[in-house]
């Protein structure tokens, strides 16, 4: 079974550009979940999506960010404009039965 | 609201000693119960987990935790550390079903010397 794969594993921008994350979950998983560390803070939540529903958005920190599930599958997650501040790792996590899958985080530079 | 704490931003012990990090959590019911750990360059591994039962629980790698509900502690523990140990350690507390989301704690960094 493929684990959560997640793309790119860095992307290095400068301010003002726009990024796209992209999160492929394990097969069969209709949750899933996006986290970011800043700056080797602690790992906090983004959103929660159910299938391609999103179930809760609180953490999104402003409206510079987009996340989207296309047919409940894959995720994506785009920054626009990007901001220094936005630099950290981006997990992306499925779930079943109460354990999270974690990708390898898509590490996100803002120059 | 749930939280979690892990009082040790940075530890630092020799290779072959042993190994506690702590983590205290607060949650109104039964909490599922993680660690994480994510070494450099890597992303996040799940250690072990607890949910219900035995209060000692076995992890991959050599690690384990016990749950201590009177102390809303879940420390992690190894009896000697690997220099591959070096890593970011996280603790998390989930509930029991879909709907809820995980809270991590900030993260211990193990340093392991030499």
């Amino acid at each position: 079974e493929a684990g959560v794969t997640q793309f790119p594993s860095h992307s290095v921008i400068e301010k003002g550009q726009t990024v796209t994350l992209r999160c492929d979950p394990i097969s069969g998983h209709d949750n899933l979940y996006w986290y970011r560390r800043v700056m080797g803070k602690e790992i906090k939540f983004l959103l929660h999506f159910v299938k391609e529903s999103k179930q809760d958005e609180s953490g999104m920190p402003n409206n510079r960010f987009l996340a989207e599930r296309t047919g409940g599958t894959y995720s994506t997650l785009k920054v626009q404009p990007a901001e220094l501040e936005d630099s950290g790792v981006y997990f992306c996590a499925s779930r079943r039965s109460g354990e999270l899958f974690f990708g390898e985080g898509s590490r996100l530079t803002v120059l | 609201a749930q939280s979690v704490t892990q009082p040790d931003i940075h530890i630092t012990v020799s290779e072959g000693a042993s190994l506690e990090l702590r983590c205290n959590y607060s949650y109104g019911a039964t909490p599922y119960l993680f660690w994480y750990v994510q070494s450099p360059g890597q992303g996040l591994q799940l250690l072990l987990k607890y949910f219900s039962g035995d209060t000692l629980v076995q992890g991959i790698k050599g690690f384990e935790a016990e749950f201590k509900r009177s102390q809303s502690s879940f420390n992690l523990r190894k009896p000697s550390v690997h220099w591959s140990d070096a890593a970011e350690y996280f603790c998390a507390v989930g509930a029991d079903n879909y709907g809820q989301n995980f809270v991590f704690g900030p993260g211990t960094r193990l340093s392991v010397l030499p």
